[in-house]
């Protein structure tokens, strides 16, 4: 069955420290996204990629970092540069941004 | 600047009472309204996506509707496993398609 696989689902952070976080789709979508999502606030937007080597900042890029060499992989760092990085994180793709997104199932990252 | 609100943000109902989540926006000239389920812990399900104002979509008990500054999904003769968080995303004109908004969410319980 197609879909996205996000691994691992729950990761621990030490300060100073950067993670990645993984994201891989076999649904043949062109765009990916990365979410960030914290309690009773909407989904934010870390970065978007529309096709393969090119990606852009979504509302709160600071303190993260993504690359996009292959079209099925899309993932995403946190580095230390990040202040708040415990949260819920979720990655997503569509063949065109007006028919919705599929999303993974999540990483949740806490910062120990 | 463009905001998606949802209400209630939590709502509590009997197995078999019907209602209403309600989600406005104040984007104009929308290219798509989305509604989203999402189980704990898990990423957003897709539900539906509205185009124009007028139209309406039907699921199982689901039924999202649009008009110009809202959307409605109303839920008809609810059971237990209907219980999750209901998200409304808006896609913006003028932004190359891809920074979709997201509300904070509606909470739904349904007791048995």
């Amino acid at each position: 069955d197609g879909g996205i696989t996000q691994s691992p689902k729950y990761l621990f952070r030490k300060e100073g420290q950067n993670v990645t976080l993984s994201c891989e789709q076999n649904l043949n979508h062109d765009a990916m996204y990365w979410y960030r999502q914290d309690p009773g606030q909407g989904l934010r937007l870390i970065y978007y990629s529309q096709i393969v080597n090119d990606f852009q900042k979504g509302d709160i890029a600071e303190g993260y970092s993504v690359s996009r060499e292959k079209k099925e992989s899309f993932p995403l760092t946190v580095t230390s540069a990040q202040k708040n990085p415990t949260a819920f994180y979720l990655c997503a793709s569509s063949i065109l941004t007006t028919y919705g997104y599929t999303f993974g199932s999540g990483t949740r990252l806490t910062v120990v | 600047e463009d905001q998606v609100t949802q209400s209630p943000e939590a709502l509590r109902l009997q197995e078999g009472e019907s209602s209403s989540l309600n989600c406005s926006y104040t984007v104009s000239g929308l290219r798509g309204l989305f509604w989203y389920r999402q189980d704990p812990g898990k990423g957003p399900e897709f539900l539906f996506t509205l185009y124009s104002a007028g139209e309406e979509k039907e699921k199982e008990r689901l039924k999202a509707t649009l008009t110009k500054k809202e959307s409605f999904l109303h839920i008809t003769a609810p059971k237990p496993e209907d219980s999750a968080t209901y998200l409304c995303a808006v896609l913006p004109p003028g932004t190359g398609g891809f920074k979709t908004i997201f509300g904070a969410g509606t909470r739904l319980f349904v007791k048995a």
